[in-house]
């Protein structure tokens, strides 16, 4: 089945208390990225990659790391968490693409809580 | 940058009743996605619209792009209670995709 999966589901923590949270693809998709989803604001795109070892900035990077060393796999790093990290985070991959964006999958989800 | 613009931002609609949202971009898109997000879940693939003036239906819900291709429209007939949740269109230009902010949807039974 394809699919997009991240773990952790739910992750409450403390204000400066490093966290990772994992998302993987099993669509062979050359592109993956990181969206926050807050009331009002909509999706937010964190980062993004085109490929293994390319990444780049989205709208809202700041406080956030990623990594791309498969293909599968783009975790997403948070150094010092911040309450105002507080959100709900959705990994996605797609194929790139060789004109348009192709169709997006999203993972579950990841509701982040930082005290 | 490329920006969606997405209207209304809520709406709540008697069952039975339709529904429409509608996105504008600032640029010229190359294709347009729909996304629908119920509820406690994630945003989901509804259909892509590629062509200028484009029309596609899938059941009760009919998609439209614009001839210029920088606006598209979702309506939905007769709603159900089963639609609810946001609606989000997302532009593609060139390898980016931009989402606008989404519609929620709400259906009084």
């Amino acid at each position: 089945e394809a699919q997009v999966t991240q773990n952790p589901r739910y992750l409450i923590t403390v204000t400066g208390k490093k966290l990772t949270v994992t998302c993987s693809q099993n669509m062979n998709h050359e592109y993956m990225s990181w969206y926050r989803q807050d009331p009002g604001l909509g999706l937010r795109q964190i980062y993004y990659s085109m490929n293994v070892e390319v990444t780049d900035k989205g709208d809202v990077p700041e406080g956030y790391k990623v990594s791309r060393k498969e293909k599968r796999n783009f975790p997403l790093i948070l150094e010092s968490p911040s309450p105002n990290q507080t959100s709900l985070y959705f990994c996605a991959s797609r194929n790139l693409g060789t004109i348009v964006a192709d169709t997006q999958y999203f993972g579950p989800g990841t509701r982040l809580t930082v005290l | 940058g490329q920006q969606v613009m997405q209207i209304p931002q809520y709406q709540h609609v008697q069952e039975g009743e339709d529904f429409t949202t509608y996105c504008n971009s600032s640029t010229t898109l190359s294709n347009i996605q729909w996304y629908k997000q119920r509820p406690g879940g994630h945003p989901v693939f509804l259909i892509q619209l590629v062509k200028s003036g484009e029309v596609k239906k899938q059941k009760r819900l009919t998609f439209q792009f614009g001839e210029a291709k920088k606006n598209s429209s979702l309506h939905i007939t007769a709603t159900q209670t089963t639609d609810v949740g946001t609606y989000f269109c997302a532009g593609a230009g060139s390898y980016q995709l931009t989402f606008g902010k989404g519609t929620k949807l709400s259906v009084i039974p």
